[in-house]
Order: C-alpha cells, then structure tokens, then sequence
C-alpha cells in the first residue's frame, strides 16, 4: 500500500540515551517532514527536507538532526534524549503541487525516562 | 509568515445535528491551499477536504464542506448529521505560494465531542 511507514511505534528511551526514527515514503514525493505533538497540543515542525539532499530547521529543532538519506527516506535522530523529548512523532510528506497535502505516518511513541 | 487560529479549543455536538468549526489564517500569499485533518483517538492523522483560494466554489466532501469566505479570511469546516464516529481532534493548515511552499502552517486543533 502506497503510503508513509514510520518505525518503530513505540519506544521507551532512558535520559541520554540515543535513536533514529525512521521514515520512508513510497509516492514519489520531493518534501518529506517531522513533526512532534505533545498531548492536547497540536504540531510543532522539527525540520523538514524539501528536496533529496537538502534540511532546513523547523519551529522546534534543538536537540534532533535529520538526514534525508535519498528521495524516500528521513530519519530523524535523537542524539541525548532528554525527558522534555517524550511526545508522539510523526513522519509526512507531500508533493509539488498545491492542493498535495500531507500523506503522515502512523505515528512513533516515544517516552523517555 | 502565515498562521492559523482554531479558537474553539473543545465543541460538543448532538448526534446527527450539524457543526461548524472555525478556522480564520493570515497570509499575504496571493495563492495558498487550505486544509482540515482529523485525529481520532487512535492518533493517526486523516486528510479531510481541501480548498485552493481561488476556487470559485466551496470544496464539498461527503457529509464534510468548507465555508470559505476570502474576505473574512475563514475556512470553517461544517460537518453534517454528526456520528459518534466524528469524535476527534481536528486541525486546519494552510501552505502558500509564495511563502515557503514547503512548509504546512497548523492550527491548535479542536476536540469535537459527538453526544448519543
């Protein structure tokens, strides 16, 4: 099925500890993203990759790096988790034209203790 | 820069009545697209409708429409004969022409409640 798959869906993580999430999308699409929301909240942008080979920070990128490995995948990497870091992660993506919204992820759980 | 206001934090809506949730942006973008998502408990996000802001009509999808009113810069979605089904959080998003295409502006979202 055609789509955004995000592994893994839940992760428990002790403060310093390190992860990637990874994202990978089949449709073709130039810009792919990573969004975090918070319970009640709505979606930060964390940093989002417009093209193969090119990041640019988003609302909230303090503590992430990315890397857009080739046009289908982004991972987001969490190099020290910190407490404040707990929250749902999603992975989108999108095409070129402007009705294209966002195709998302299922969603990564992440709690860090 | 662009933004989104969702000012109804939480609705509650009768089932089978009608409801309107409002979204007002701002932009100077002359062209950009607007959207509404919903996020059932389950968490995954749910494109709804779409309205390009020189669509001449409403978008209609199903028992989902869209208000648009340029002028007022509104783009409220009204759900029609509510199902419990509808219990979600919805958020609306916008992205511009020409103002970093790339990037999807949300609002807060909206927790709508549909009552038996």
């Amino acid at each position: 099925n055609a789509g955004v798959t995000q592994t893994p869906k839940f992760q428990v993580l002790k403060t310093g500890q390190s992860m990637t999430l990874q994202c990978a999308q089949d449709m073709n699409h130039n810009s792919m993203y990573w969004y975090r929301q918070d319970p009640g909240m709505g979606l930060r942008l964390i940093y989002y990759s417009a093209s193969e080979g090119t990041t640019d920070k988003g609302e909230v990128p303090n503590g992430y790096n990315v890397s857009r490995l080739n046009k289908r995948e982004f991972s987001l990497r969490l190099e020290s988790a910190a407490p404040s870091q707990t929250s749902v992660y999603f992975c989108a993506s999108s095409g070129d034209r402007l009705d294209y919204g966002y195709t998302f992820g299922s969603g990564t759980r992440l709690t860090v203790v | 820069a662009q933004k989104i206001t969702q000012t109804q934090p939480g609705m509650f809506v009768q089932e089978k009545e009608a409801v309107t949730l409002d979204c007002t942006y701002d932009t100077s973008d002359p062209s950009y697209g607007l959207f509404w998502y919903k996020q059932p408990s389950s968490g995954e996000m749910i494109f709804l409708i779409y309205q390009g802001s020189y669509d001449q009509q409403n978008a209609t999808e199903g028992r989902y429409s869209l208000n648009f009113q340029k002028a007022r810069k509104s783009a409220n979605l009204v759900i029609s004969a509510s199902q419990l089904g509808d219990s979600a959080m919805y958020f609306c998003a916008m992205r511009g022409v020409r103002d970093n295409f790339n990037k999807f502006y949300f609002g807060s979202g909206t927790k709508l409640n549909v009552k038996p």
